[in-house]
């Protein structure tokens, strides 16, 4: 009964390929996201979706496109990888409730662009 | 931006006290959220402070002062596991969505 999951959890790929990561949450939240990790171990939001649809877009280059098919997935693709974009990515959801917006994070993917 | 200042390292000992101080600057405030994040993990929730003052959680404690732009996170009788890093997360602004530094690492040792 994993609440938020991704796949795959390990990602190592030559530059200029283009790759996607999986996210699914079984919470029944209404909003879900996309966070990049550096080395640094910055944790920087670089998307958000809102019942399919985008709310948030960061400063992120348009070869990174969020897909969500539906409320309890969103999907990341990621055309003509760089080098720069090693890192680990986690997906979240959370339901805010006007109060709060607690974040569950899934397990994050470990991308290496050699 | 956020403007969040927290320490990079600290170090404490096993069952000692540790605060965590955390700084920043963010517009439309809505509350700050502490979340814990162990070496290759995924960050877990640990608090969320709307008003000003000290919320209790077991072991954990947060602080806010939202006048001074102030918290810090309070961890008592230490023990081996919570090394990991601290994230102060003041939200996006005018939002309730958590946006994060790059936390505090703490090291506990025996």
């Amino acid at each position: 009964d994993t609440a938020v999951s991704q796949t795959p959890k390990y990602l190592v790929t030559q530059m200029g390929n283009d790759k996607s990561i999986k996210c699914e949450q079984n919470l029944g939240h209404d909003t879900m996201y996309w966070y990049k990790q550096d080395s640094k171990k910055f944790l920087k939001i670089m998307f958000s979706y809102n019942n399919k649809e985008l709310i948030i877009n960061e400063t992120v280059p348009n070869r990174f496109s969020p897909k969500s098919p539906d409320k309890a997935h969103l999907n990341l693709h990621i055309n003509s990888l760089e080098l720069g974009d090693s890192a680990v990515y986690f997906c979240a959801s959370s339901q805010a409730n006007g109060v709060t917006d607690t974040q569950y994070f899934g397990p994050g993917t470990r991308l290496t662009v050699l | 931006g956020q403007n969040i200042d927290q320490p990079t390292e600290m170090t404490a000992t096993e069952g000692a006290i540790v605060q965590i101080n955390c700084t920043y600057q963010t517009s439309g405030f809505n509350g700050l959220f502490w979340y814990q994040q162990h070496a290759g993990e995924a960050p877990t929730f640990l608090s969320y402070n709307v008003l000003d003052g000290l919320e209790e959680k077991g072991r954990f404690s947060s602080f806010l002062s939202r006048s001074k732009g102030y918290s810090y996170l309070l961890l008592k009788e230490l023990q081996m596991k919570d090394s990991a890093s601290y994230l102060c997360a003041p939200p996006l602004g005018g939002s309730y969505i958590p946006t994060f530094g790059r936390g505090t690492s703490l090291i506990v040792h025996p």
